[in-house]
């Protein structure tokens, strides 16, 4: 069972508000990922990192920003919410590794964000 | 770049066997990975192959590869209505910092 937690599950906010969105993993990954996932079902890659003190823009340009201070965390931020945000945000991890089964994503429950 | 197609739809009967297909793009894939997605939740992965292999079987779950044809099918015998889920097929380089490309996903619905 993976030992991903993303806070919180649901949210709804009103316009210009700023959110910060939890993703906490107590696997020991080095890896770590946000995922944007339409209604339509499809996953955007907006940011990753592969330790501490790393942060990469995905495939999907997004508004948000994330951090990556210590192993276990890794939140992502939007400072000023909009309609076109509202959308399912999932957080991942994983480990570097090659020859096993590296690469494995390990996915949160994910946060359900709706922008009124 | 990379690309992974897959059907987006798929309805089957309790008891069918429900046949998956994804296609991709890139050769140099080492790792071809299912997951699955609940209403509400996370990808929780299923079953991965590596691309040396051309069949893997899991209890109910079978995953074929066709390097050829860049085909890749997941079959899962006596579906049950607990297997309605989104299915995503997914591939990654043979690169510890490569990330894994996600296909669109394909909606199975088993109905009784």
């Amino acid at each position: 069972e993976a030992d991903i937690y993303q806070t919180p599950r649901y949210l709804v906010i009103g316009t210009g508000k700023k959110i910060t969105l939890e993703c906490s993993q107590t696997m020991g990954h080095d890896k770590m990922y946000w995922y944007q996932q339409d209604p339509g079902m499809e996953l955007h890659l907006i940011h990753y990192s592969y330790g501490v003190n790393s942060t990469e823009k995905g495939d999907l340009s997004s508004e948000s920003t994330v951090s990556r201070i210590r192993t276990e965390h890794f939140p992502l931020t939007l400072e000023s919410a909009r309609p076109s945000h509202t959308s399912q945000y999932l957080c991942a991890s994983s480990r570097t590794a090659e020859r096993e089964l590296g690469g494995e994503l390990f996915f949160g429950e994910g946060s359900r964000l709706t922008v009124l | 770049g990379e690309d992974v197609e897959q059907s987006l739809f798929l309805s089957v009967r309790e008891g069918d066997s429900s046949v998956i297909n994804c296609t991709y793009t890139d050769s140099s894939s080492t790792y071809l990975y299912w997951y699955k997605q609940e209403p509400g939740a996370g990808l929780q992965l299923l079953t991965y192959i590596f691309s040396n292999m051309d069949m893997k079987q899991d209890q109910r779950l079978t995953v074929l590869l066709n390097k050829k044809d860049k085909h890749l099918s997941l079959r899962i015998a006596d579906t049950q209505t607990g297997d309605s889920a989104i299915y995503f097929c997914a591939e990654r380089w043979n690169s510890g910092y490569s990330t894994l490309t996600f296909g669109k996903g394909t909606m199975l619905l088993v109905s009784p």
